[in-house]
């Protein structure tokens, strides 16, 4: 079965610094997809930026980017010009390419804290 | 607006009682989910739909159960099978089922606590 470990249970940052999460998986599959989700205080999910792992190039969104490196099965998630609203519960996510549904695995979670 | 509504947003069991979660979208979206969340993990599939009248056990759905006669709505029961209820229960929904690039939309969630 696929797994996804965060291993960064907490991360602090100052305000407009920049800041990278940690994420690992294991699967035997070489197609699939990887996400990186939010958490605000309110608790709604939200989807910050995806990844298709047979893009070589790096996901970007404004200010998050990823450093999907394929052969070491890592995927990053870097916030730039980190703003007091960052601040939240982020989550790396793992998908099968050839699944009907999103049946997503999720790591344990990073908070990020942004200290003002 | 268009959206996932779940209610209630506070729910309480009783021991040996069940009780059902709503979960209900107006986006038109064929399939829909329930997650589980417990404190320092993730979420986990408990079910999923992909058509109406139809459904599929997640990794943990021992100890609950689902029905979906409508498209817009997928609630989820809790029995008195399930042992530690306790956890923040998401639903989400996505356009097409069998589409690779799907995005899952979730919401607000249930707070499930056992008395």
């Amino acid at each position: 079965a696929q797994t996804v470990t965060q291993s960064q249970p907490e991360m602090s940052v100052q305000e407009a610094e920049t800041v990278t999460l940690s994420c690992t998986y294991d699967t035997s599959e070489s197609d699939y997809y990887l996400f990186w989700y939010k958490q605000p205080p309110s608790r709604q999910m939200i989807l910050v930026i995806r990844q298709e792992a047979y893009k070589q190039q790096n996901a970007t969104e404004n200010r998050f980017s990823v450093n999907f490196q394929k052969a070491a099965k890592s995927f990053s998630l870097k916030i730039s010009d980190s703003q007091l609203g960052d601040a939240a519960m982020y989550f790396c996510a793992y998908r099968e390419r050839n699944q009907g549904a999103q049946k997503l695995v999720f790591g344990q979670g990073t908070r990020l804290t942004i200290n003002p | 607006d268009g959206g996932i509504t779940q209610s209630p947003k506070y729910l309480f069991r009783k021991e040996g009682q069940n009780v059902t979660l709503s979960c209900e979208q107006n986006l038109n979206h064929d399939a829909m989910y329930w997650y589980r969340q417990d404190p320092g993990q993730g979420l986990r599939l408990i079910y999923y739909s992909q058509i109406v009248n139809d459904f599929q056990k997640g990794d943990i759905a021992e100890g609950y159960s689902v029905s979906r006669e409508k498209k817009e709505s997928f609630p989820l029961t809790v029995t008195s099978a399930q042992k530690n209820p306790t956890a923040f229960y998401l639903c989400a929904s996505s356009q097409y089922a069998g589409r690779y690039n799907e995005k899952l939309f979730f919401g607000s969630g249930t707070q499930l606590s056992v008395l």
